[in-house]
């Protein structure tokens, strides 16, 4: 079975400080591994992946997220917070053709 | 490429009633999606389809839904005998359809309130 977990629903950073956002995911097989954005009225954004190889990707807008299999986890980060960052994230753990999503961490970037 | 495209934007019906959602993939893409999503969850798988074929479907996805794409281009999503607790954001994204994973693009929803 495919699930994921996002620890906290809400995060508040300051503009500026580091984002971590985490995500842990529950897979029977190895697992494609994915972080979405949405923010307001929109769908959903990639912003990054991981499938095979590189265990430390780089997404879009200067996030990256690291896989580690030992604690199942795959956070996101980002270095320096911006006020364009404030949105919804959602980690998502796809076996193939379906995708299971997490509940989604909402972003709040303090000026 | 405008990417996915989703209409209406916003549905406002009465309990009973039959809405019908419509989604536009990218152009070349093989395989549509569709999700539910609810206030503060994230989106829920409910069907997808390789061109035309409808190849997976949801346990959510009582029998008052059904999810058409005649031609391997657009797809409907129709939800007869509308409940409240229909009352959702739902998403269309679509994928070229490559490999066993392949990156899902999502369209803007449709958010429906059933009164």
């Amino acid at each position: 079975a495919q699930s994921v977990t996002q620890l906290g629903s809400h995060v508040s950073v300051s503009e500026g400080a580091l984002v971590l956002l985490r995500c842990n995911y529950s897979s029977s097989v190895p697992p494609y591994l994915f972080w979405y954005v949405q923010y307001p009225n929109q769908g959903l954004q990639l912003l990054l992946k991981y499938t095979t190889g590189a265990t430390l990707v780089k997404g879009i807008n200067g996030f990256e997220a690291e896989f580690k299999k030992s604690e199942t986890s795959f956070h996101l980060t980002k270095p320096s917070a911006h006020m364009s960052d404030a949105a919804e994230y959602f980690c998502a753990v796809s076996p193939g053709n379906q995708f299971y999503f997490g509940t989604g961490t909402s972003l709040t970037v303090i000026p | 490429d405008t990417g996915v495209s989703q209409d209406p934007r916003h549905k406002i019906t009465k309990r009973g009633q039959n809405v019908t959602f419509r989604c536009d993939p990218i152009s070349e893409h093989n395989r549509l999606y569709w999700y539910r999503q609810t206030l503060g969850q994230g989106p829920e798988f409910l069907t997808y389809f390789q061109n035309e074929a409808q190849l997976e479907k949801s346990r959510l996805l009582s029998d008052r839904f059904s999810a058409e794409r005649p031609k391997g281009s657009f797809s409907t999503l129709e939800i007869q005998r509308t409940e409240q607790g229909d009352s959702a954001m739902y998403l269309c994204a679509s994928s070229l359809g490559q490999g066993v994973v392949d990156t899902q693009y999502f369209g803007p929803g449709t958010r429906l309130t059933v009164l």
